[in-house]
């Protein structure tokens, strides 16, 4: 079975400066797809980026790029310049390629922004 | 704002009550979701309906009782609910199972007493 796993409950990180945040998954499938999703205070999950695997070319969002490990299985967030408007829940997910997949989350970081 | 929309955002409930959490999509999506997310645990997939058919019962206990009339609309029927299944309960939805990702509304806090 599918896990991704978190192992930062929580980070800091000075406004303006780079923070990533780390995600570890396991899966024997070669063709899948990776998602962060914030949880801002409003409890609202939204979108922060998407990779697919069979993609080399890491996805970046503006301010959000991530670092895709294929073969160590690692799919971190770099947040470039942070505002405070990222502090948040920051949630890795999983997704296989096929139709009847389900998205797998972690347990999320919990990013803190100091001023 | 996603799409979709929770009610309420708040529910307290006693153990010998019955509630229902709602949950509506105006994304023209077919697949609906109910989540639950406890503290420090992943978020865990309940049920899934696509089409308004249900095709997932993640072992959930019978005293949630899902009910999806039509593709907009999705329900959660709660009844003799217990304290530990005090969580927020996400509502997401895609276009059919076949979408790469999900859109959430924002949840319901509930807290059973």
């Amino acid at each position: 079975a599918q896990t991704v796993t978190q192992s930062q409950p929580e980070m800091s990180v000075q406004e303006a400066e780079t923070v990533t945040l780390s995600c570890t998954y396991d899966t024997s499938e070669s063709d899948y797809y990776l998602f962060w999703y914030k949880q801002p205070p409003s409890r609202q999950m939204i979108l922060v980026i998407r990779q697919e695997a069979y993609k080399q070319q890491n996805a970046t969002e503006n301010r959000f790029s991530v670092n895709f490990q294929k073969a160590a299985k690692s799919f971190s967030l770099k947040i470039s310049d942070s505002q405070l408007g990222d502090a948040a829940m920051y949630f890795c997910a999983y997704r296989g390629w096929n139709r009847d997949d389900k998205i797998i989350f972690g347990k999320g970081t919990r990013l803190h922004i100091l001023p | 704002e996603t799409g979709v929309t929770q009610t309420p955002r708040h529910l307290v409930m006693g153990m010998t009550n019955k509630k229902s959490l709602k949950c509506e999509q105006h994304l023209g999506h077919n697949a609906m979701y109910w989540y639950k997310q406890s503290a420090k645990k992943p978020l865990e997939l309940m049920f899934v309906y696509n089409f308004k058919e249900q095709t997932e019962n993640n072992s959930v206990p019978s005293r949630f009782s899902p009910e999806c009339p039509n593709s907009s609309h999705l329900f959660l029927h709660l009844h003799t609910l217990q304290p530990e299944d005090s969580a927020l309960y996400l509502c997401a939805s895609s276009q059919e199972l076949t979408l790469t990702e999900a859109f959430f509304g924002q949840g319901t806090r509930l807290t059973v007493v």
